[in-house]
């Protein structure tokens, strides 16, 4: 068990481009999901999967935002046309069959948009 | 919708101290609650949970009493260590549900 693992780590972008964020989740965890937390706040809840279905996304993801599980294992995050108000940590988490309320963490990857 | 409110901080104690971190929530039915721990540079860690009214949770010295009368879920520990200087969240999850409702978060300092 490696636990939860994001990249990268850091990403700085300017306004405007594509960025593209990876989770792999702890291995048979069929939960994942991503949250986005700015400073001095809790995380936000953006969406997440059971296995590769989407199964709820937040008002907060607008069509910019995208997320994929293609395989029911790693998942993907993706913002397209990044504005300097996606400048946050994004966060990725786990959970196993039948204690879903018990999320992994990752350690996030941090965005800044210039 | 389903909230949760956390006292603000940050909060500074001196070792061997009393905590104690409030927090209340606000929920539809029974929701599950948790305390998360953030230490500088790393990931949110589950703490401790109790998933329904009267329970305790408890993790490191930790403990946690859900109490619905007072829908609150306050953290305490009799002894605190530099160590667990951190940020901490309270958290709550409808049962089955998966994604959780965070607070805003404590800063604890402690000094030696």
């Amino acid at each position: 068990d490696t636990g939860v693992s994001q990249d990268p780590r850091h990403k700085i972008t300017k306004r405007g481009q594509n960025v593209t964020f990876r989770c792999d989740p702890i291995s048979e965890h069929n939960r994942l999901y991503w949250y986005r937390q700015t400073l001095g706040q809790g995380p936000e809840f953006l969406t997440y999967f059971q296995n590769e279905a989407q199964l709820e996304k937040s008002r907060l993801l607008s069509d910019r935002f995208s997320a994929e599980r293609p395989k029911g294992s790693f998942s993907t995050l993706e913002i397209q046309h990044t504005e300097q108000g996606d400048s946050a940590m994004y966060l990725c988490a786990s959970s196993p069959t039948g204690r879903e309320y018990e999320q992994y963490f990752g350690p996030g990857t941090r965005l800044t948009v210039t | 919708g389903n909230s949760v409110t956390q006292m603000e901080g940050p909060v500074t104690l001196s070792e061997e101290a009393f905590l104690t971190i409030n927090c209340t929530y606000t929920a539809t039915g029974y929701p599950s609650l948790f305390w998360y721990v953030q230490y500088p540079g790393e990931g949110l860690q589950l703490l401790l949970k109790a998933t329904k009214a009267d329970d305790k949770g408890s993790n490191k010295g930790f403990e946690a009493t859900y109490r619905k009368e007072t829908t609150s879920f306050h953290l305490e520990k009799g002894s605190v260590q530099v160590s667990d200087s951190a940020v901490y969240f309270c958290a709550l999850s409808r049962t089955n549900a998966g994604k959780s409702t965070f607070g805003d978060g404590t800063t604890l300092t402690v000094k030696p």
